[in-house]
């Protein structure tokens, strides 16, 4: 498998403009995870979905932000309007089950920038 | 609640030397305990877990870290620090029966001198 997999690797975009950033999980993993590192708040999860429904969103900072799943193999994250605070490393993680006895498995992260 | 404090920000060792990077964790139930790397610019690649087997665990590239209740710790050793090494080390907590994600420390800092 080629592990989890996000788009785009960097995005920079302008502050008001509408973001994006997309996942392909690990098939056959039953949890998605979309964490933010920052250097002032470190690494937070900001919402995770179990088979393709939303389970826990309290992380996700303001309602500019909205995931989706709408598949076992695609979730993505929306920022609408960016602002320049939103400039972070996000990173998406897949688990086979919930993470209470296994771990989670990381992308590459997508650094993004708003300028 | 669940939380885990790493207790030093930045650690610094010679290499060769042994590394000691300190965790200690809270929770009310039984927890699962990670340990994750972050080399500069990548991803995060586990080196360990704990979830309720032997409490000492065994890792990649050399790295151990024992469960120890009754002092809520989980620190990461590595007898002879190698270069390649350099990095940011996660102490990850996650309940069983609890919240299920993965709650990170703040990480430690490692550098290896020469």
């Amino acid at each position: 498998d080629a592990g989890v997999i996000q788009s785009p690797r960097h995005e920079v975009t302008e502050m008001g403009q509408e973001v994006t950033l997309r996942c392909k999980p690990i098939s056959g993993h039953d949890y998605l995870f979309w964490y933010r590192q920052t250097m002032m708040r470190g690494l937070e999860l900001l919402i995770y979905f179990n088979n393709n429904v939303p389970i826990d969103d309290s992380g996700m900072p303001e309602d500019r932000f909205s995931a989706k799943m709408p598949n076992a193999s695609f979730s993505t994250l929306k920022i609408q309007p960016s602002e320049p605070r939103d400039s972070a490393v996000y990173f998406c993680a897949s688990s086979p089950r919930d993470t209470s006895n296994t771990e989670a498995f990381f992308g590459q992260g997508t650094r993004l920038t708003v300028v | 609640a669940q939380s885990v404090t790493q207790l030093d920000s930045h650690v610094s060792v010679s290499e060769g030397t042994p590394v000691l990077l300190r965790c200690n964790y809270s929770s009310s139930y039984s927890p699962s305990l990670f340990w994750y790397v972050q080399h500069p610019n990548k991803g995060l690649q586990l080196l360990l877990k704990y979830t309720s087997a032997a409490t000492l665990v065994k890792g990649i590239n050399g790295f151990e870290a024992e469960f120890k209740k009754s002092e809520t710790s989980f620190h990461l050793t590595k007898p002879s620090a190698h270069m390649s090494d350099a990095a940011e080390y996660f102490c990850v907590v996650s309940l069983r029966g609890g919240r299920r994600a993965l709650t990170f420390g703040s990480g430690t800092r490692l550098q290896v001198q020469p």
